[in-house]
C-alpha cells in the first residue's frame, strides 16, 4: 500500500526558530514531492516541491531536503513566524495519484 | 498560480437531502479534477476522480450513488451528496491539476464545510 509518514503530528516553534517536519516513504516509484500549507477552513496551498534527483530546494524560508536512499525528505522553516502557523502536509505523486501525509501542525509562538 | 473556485464556502441541510459543491477552473482548463474530503485535524482522501465528458473515477469505499459528479465542462465539475447524513458532515475540497502537466502540481478549492443536521 502506498503511504506517506508524517512526523511530529504537532510542532510548537519560537518566533524565529526552525521548523521541521519529517516525511518518509516506502514506494520508490514516486517521482515529486510536494509540500501544501493549509490554514484552517481552507484548502491546501502549494508551498515548495522537489523531484527525486535533487537533494535540496530552498524557496525563500522554507527549504526542502530530500534523501533518496533513505527514502525521506523533510521541510525546513527557517526564521519561523507566527504567520506561518498552520498545518503542513507532505505528499508524493506517481501515475495520477498524490498520496499525502497525515499532516503536521504547526505553532509558531510570538 | 492557478486559480480553483468552490461554492459554497459551508452549507447546512436537513438529513435526507441532497447538496451539490461547484468547483471551478478559473483562468485554465481541467480535463480532469480531483475530489477529497477532509475530517477534522486528518489529512486529505482522495474520494474520486471527475473526468471531463466521461464517468467519474471514484476510490475504493466512496459509494458513486451518493457522491454524484458531473463533469460537464472544461471548467466545472459538481459534486451533489445526495440524501445526505449526520456520518456525511465534513470538509469536501476539490481540486485541478496545473495545465500540461502529468497532475502532479495540484491547484486546491477553499472548500466546502458541510454540516448535516
Amino acid at each position: 500500500q502506498q503511504q506517506v509518514k508524517q512526523s511530529p503530528q504537532s510542532l510548537i516553534v519560537q518566533k524565529g526558530g526552525i521548523s521541521i517536519i519529517n516525511c518518509a516513504y516506502e514506494n520508490t516509484a514516486f517521482d515529486y514531492f510536494p509540500w501544501y500549507q493549509q490554514f484552517p477552513g481552507k484548502g491546501p496551498a502549494l508551498l515548495i516541491a522537489i523531484r527525486p534527483d535533487v537533494s535540496e530546494k530552498k524557496e525563500g524560508r522554507f527549504t526542502i531536503s530530500f534523501n533518496k536512499s533513505a527514502k525521506q525528505f523533510s521541510l525546513h522553516i527557517m526564521d519561523s513566524q507566527p504567520g506561518d502557523s498552520a498545518t503542513y502536509f507532505c505528499a508524493a505523486f506517481q501515475g495520477s495519484r498524490l498520496t499525502f501525509g497525515e499532516g503536521t501542525q504547526l505553532t509558531v509562538n510570538p | 498560480g492557478a486559480v480553483v473556485s468552490q461554492h459554497p464556502s459551508w452549507v447546512i441541510c436537513k438529513s435526507g437531502t441532497s447538496v451539490k459543491i461547484e468547483c471551478r477552473s478559473l483562468d485554465f482548463q481541467a480535463t480532469t479534477m480531483f475530489w477529497y474530503r477532509q475530517f477534522p485535524k486528518q489529512s486529505l482522501m482522495l474520494m474520486a476522480t471527475s473526468n471531463e465528458g466521461s464517468k467519474a473515477t471514484y476510490e475504493q469505499g466512496v459509494e458513486k450513488d451518493k457522491f454524484l459528479i458531473n463533469h460537464a465542462s472544461l471548467t466545472l465539475s459538481t459534486l451533489t451528496v445526495t440524501s445526505a447524513h449526520p456520518e456525511d458532515s465534513s470538509f469536501y475540497i476539490c481540486s485541478a491539476p496545473e495545465p500540461q502537466t502529468s497532475n502532479e502540481k495540484l491547484f486546491f478549492g477553499s472548500g466546502t464545510q458541510l454540516s448535516v443536521l
